[in-house]
């Protein structure tokens, strides 16, 4: 069964700290995996987007990796911002005839104290 | 700005009534997507649009409808409200088959009582 699992299920870091969020998947045939940020209240925002052969991807203080081979993903953040309090989304695609499926983690909500 | 426009934001229904989620998308999109967020949940998949004209089912259909008349509208039907229909509803739209990611609206909050 194709299946997202997050952890942990929600989070608290003082401001300036660093945290890492992980995705765990069973998803195949695997093709994408994607993080999205979601503030409360509003629709989700892509963070990156990961193919099979990429192994990391950063976008300013966000760094996702993935590990195809054991089916491990992680999003660190770097010096939190009160700003970076939202929900973090874990997505994978997996292809199937004629398209693709798309399965969600249900997400890790961090919270960002000062 | 462009994107996409869901409305209303915030909708309060009793069991048995019916309601359109409308979602517009300026971007010219050929794919659409509506999903529902339940806490705890993962989003999940109602129906899904490749194209005017053209819709399908996803995991979680039962109880919705959709029509996709144009490329840029694509409502989401209630016929008959229920409880278990209580959620958080997303539209979303993506150049392609949304494999390489989606834009998602701001969403709609529905309570059914």
């Amino acid at each position: 069964k194709n299946q997202v699992e997050q952890s942990p299920q929600s989070l608290i870091i003082l401001e300036g700290k660093n945290c890492t969020l992980q995705c765990n998947y069973t998803v195949s045939p695997f093709s994408n995996l994607r993080w999205y940020k979601q503030d409360t209240g509003r629709g989700p925002v892509s963070l990156t987007i990961m193919t099979f052969s990429e192994n990391t991807k950063s976008n300013g203080r966000y760094t996702a990796t993935l590990d195809a081979d054991t089916k491990q993903s992680s999003l660190h953040i770097t010096a939190s911002q009160l700003s970076d309090s939202a929900s973090y989304i874990c997505v994978v695609s997996a292809t199937k005839t004629g398209g693709f499926k798309t399965i969600f983690g249900a997400g890790t909500r961090l919270f960002v104290k000062a | 700005n462009a994107g996409v426009t869901q409305t209303p934001k915030f909708q309060v229904l009793k069991t048995g009534q019916s309601m359109t989620l409308q979602c517009a998308q300026d971007m010219n999109h050929e794919y659409m997507s509506w999903y529902r967020q339940d806490p705890g949940m993962g989003l999940r998949l109602i129906h899904y649009s490749v194209g005017a004209g053209i819709t399908d089912q996803g995991e979680v259909p039962n109880g919705y409808n959709v029509s996709r008349s144009t490329t840029e509208d694509f409502p989401l039907r209630l016929l008959s409200a229920a409880p278990s229909q209580t959620s958080v509803y997303f539209c979303a739209s993506s150049s392609t088959t949304g494999i390489y990611g989606y834009t998602f609206g701001s969403g709609t909050r529905l309570t059914v009582v």
